[in-house]
């Protein structure tokens, strides 16, 4: 079965720092895809980066990178260069299935971070 | 065009009333899901279609009906509202061929039930 954790409940960073929010996953399908989302406080998701089980190379989105590890089925966010308005939720989400049209798709708990000034 | 939306933004319900939320996509995606979100446990998947026609049961589907007639509409039906339903709710939908499979959220709707 599907699952996501997000281990972090809160984070603190300063800002210009860089930050790792971490996600470990459990499948057992080969083909699924992973990603993070961010929340503000007005509440809208915000879609951030997105990396294939089958990438060879991981993904990056400006100053957002995801540090995959699939032996270890880990894929943390790396905030590089943190802003203030970095404070929000950010919450991991797998959606297996990719190579059959499969769309289901869960997400984690989510960590809040805090940017400090 | 407006992307995803959702009605209402706010609802207040009594135990045992039904309702139904609304979520309209005009992007001609194929993938529709419905999230509920409570503090501290995140999205959690409660309905998900893939198409008109289709749908198929996620994580808390208990209490929760859905249909999807045309691919632009995809409603949540709450049969008899319990207090345990009082949570914000969030449409979002996705292209089957999207190279980054992102889906796109409405604003959500707020619920709540007393």
């Amino acid at each position: 079965a599907q699952k996501i954790t997000q281990t972090q409940p809160g984070m603190f960073v300063q800002e210009k720092e860089a930050v790792t929010l971490d996600c470990t996953y459990d499948t057992s399908d080969p083909s699924y895809g992973l990603f993070w989302y961010k929340q503000p406080s007005s509440g809208e998701m915000i879609f951030l980066i997105y990396q294939g089980s089958y990438d060879q190379q991981n993904a990056t989105e400006g100053r957002y990178s995801l540090n995959f590890q699939k032996a270890r089925k880990s894929a943390n966010l790396v905030i590089s260069a943190s802003q203030l308005g970095d404070s929000a939720m950010y919450f991991c989400a797998m959606r297996e299935g990719l190579g059959t049209g499969g769309f289901k798709t869960i997400f984690g708990a989510g960590t809040r971070l805090f940017v400090k000034a | 065009n407006a992307g995803v939306t959702q009605t209402p933004k706010f609802q207040v319900l009594k135990t045992g009333q039904s309702m139904t939320l609304q979520c309209a996509q005009d992007m001609n995606h194929e993938y529709m899901s419905w999230y509920r979100q409570d503090p501290g446990m995140g999205l959690r998947l409660i309905h998900y279609s893939v198409g008109a026609g289709i749908t198929d049961q996620g994580e808390v589907p208990n209490g929760y009906n859905v249909s999807r007639s045309t691919t632009e509409d995809f409603p949540l039906r709450l049969l008899s509202a319990a207090p345990s339903q009082t949570s914000v709710y969030f449409c979002a939908t996705t292209d089957r061929d999207r190279e980054n499979n992102e889906q796109f959220f409405g604003p959500g709707t707020r619920l709540t039930v007393l």
